[in-house]
């Protein structure tokens, strides 16, 4: 079955550094890599996808890259602020048909001044 | 913005009784899911519904579980008998093609005793 690993559980930078967040998977390629942050005790809020045969997307302060050969997602924040401090939940949508989400265990940022 | 909706935000139940939760999908998307996540682990996808029948389910939806959109807003999800093991975080999400990721509501924290 299809696994996914995020980088260590937590990540901690200081402000206005960029926060490099990563998700690995195994077998078989997505149609889309979605990614996803969330708050304690809230549902997952929708940031960024990233389609198989696209290589880098870009919104506002966010960027994320998609490697098909390494199986590899980088998800960056830009000039990071206290407000980013959330996890960050990677999730694979395999075949591109509004199937289900596969989630990887997230990792936990925080931003300190 | 339009919200998914999810009531009750909490919900402490005996083990051996019946609960249903309640979601009202964003009103022009017409696919509808399940996740739960336990405490501290990943979110996992329980269930998807696509034109009034489940499109995909897990093997965490067994036959304890059911769907039903009962009308045109509602989605509901019940387990007939609860286990202490379904205690969890239960979210509802829904989609629509065009957007890009899924609209999550802010979960049923479902306590079983």
């Amino acid at each position: 079955s299809q696994k996914i690993e995020q980088n260590s559980e937590a990540l901690n930078i200081q402000e206005g550094k960029t926060a490099t967040l990563t998700c690995n998977y195994t077998n078989y390629s997505p149609a889309y890599l979605q990614w996803y942050r969330q708050d304690p005790g809230r549902g997952p809020v929708f940031l960024l996808l990233i389609r198989e045969n696209e290589k880098e997307k870009r919104k506002e302060r966010l960027k994320v890259t998609f490697d098909t050969t390494l199986k590899q997602s980088l998800f960056h924040i830009t000039a990071s602020q206290p407000a980013d401090s959330a996890t960050y939940l990677c999730a694979l949508d395999l075949t591109g048909t509004a199937s289900k989400l596969t989630f990887g265990t997230g990792t936990r940022l925080q931003v300190t001044l | 913005e339009p919200e998914v909706t999810q009531t009750p935000s909490h919900q402490v139940t005996q083990m051996g009784q019946e609960v249903i939760l309640r979601c009202v999908p964003i009103s022009n998307h017409l696919y509808f899911y399940w996740y739960r996540q336990i405490l501290g682990q990943k979110v996992e996808f329980l269930v998807s519904f696509y034109n009034n029948e489940i499109s995909e389910k897990s093997e965490i939806f067994d036959d304890q579980f059911s769907v039903e959109r009962p009308d045109g807003s509602n989605f509901t999800l019940k387990i007939r008998s609860t286990k202490l093991e379904d205690s969890a975080m239960y979210f509802c999400a829904s989609f629509e093609r065009g957007y890009g990721g899924y609209t999550f509501g802010s979960g049923t924290r479902l306590t079983v005793v």
